[in-house]
């Protein structure tokens, strides 16, 4: 089963107006979690890391103040759209890294889809 | 800066075949390398996780091989099926820290 989950899957909200997404960790704790962002046909781009209880660590050209991240418990992290645009439609993923095992397996939700209308 | 490329970026096959999925990158000091799956609109699924000490790892009808020093590594299939019909993405954690840089993925089709 699912070790990481995202919360919704589907949304569609008008434009202008915010959307959450969660992203939890179902059987860890994660002390770190990962926002990516996917177009259609094209690979992942990590957005930001996402640090309980400290600020997220975004990358270049990521807007901090348009993606709003939280992560305010060792399971939780929330991703906020604010004042969403059409062109904030996309594929968002999120990950976390499970350290229990002798891997270290990254484990990724199953994404949420954004649609601005 | 590492950088992760996937050859090809589509593949198709009959049935029953088995297959290659390569995977290269730029920076040799990797910790580890993973191999994921993902289906059209839906997450990653992790398949195999290869050590930076390991030469492959096997799971069911999957087997990946990493080499450091060539800067590859290749995802087995043995005998497709439909089922296995999905893009394929390798990634590398960039050193130091736990971010993945994705290669752009090989989109699989197995037809029946």
């Amino acid at each position: 089963g699912a070790v990481v989950s995202q919360h919704p899957s589907r949304v569609i909200c008008k434009s202008g107006t915010s959307v959450k997404i969660e992203c939890r960790s179902l059987d860890f704790q994660a002390t770190t979690m990962f926002w990516y962002r996917q177009f259609p046909k094209q690979s992942l781009m990590l957005m930001a890391t996402s640090n309980e209880g400290s600020k997220a660590t975004y990358e270049q050209g990521v807007e901090k103040d348009k993606f709003l991240i939280n992560h305010a418990s060792l399971t939780l992290s929330t991703l906020t759209v604010a004042s969403a645009h059409p062109e904030d439609s996309s594929f968002y993923i999120c990950s976390a890294r499970d350290y229990r095992g002798p891997g270290n397996t990254i484990y990724f939700g199953e994404g949420s889809w954004l649609t601005v209308v | 800066k590492q950088e992760v490329t996937q050859i090809p970026a589509a593949l198709s096959v009959p049935e029953g075949e088995n297959l290659v999925l390569n995977c290269s990158f730029t920076d040799s000091a990797i910790y580890n390398l993973q191999w994921f799956r993902q289906d059209p609109g839906k997450g990653l699924t992790s398949l195999l996780l290869i050590q930076s000490s390991q030469r492959e790892q096997t799971s069911g009808r999957l087997n990946a091989s990493l080499d450091k020093s060539s800067g590859r590594s290749t995802l087995y299939i043995a005998a497709s099926q439909p089922g296995d019909s999905a893009t394929y993405l390798c990634a590398v954690p960039v050193q130091g820290a736990q971010k993945l840089v994705f290669g752009q993925g090989t989109r699989l089709t197995i037809n029946p």
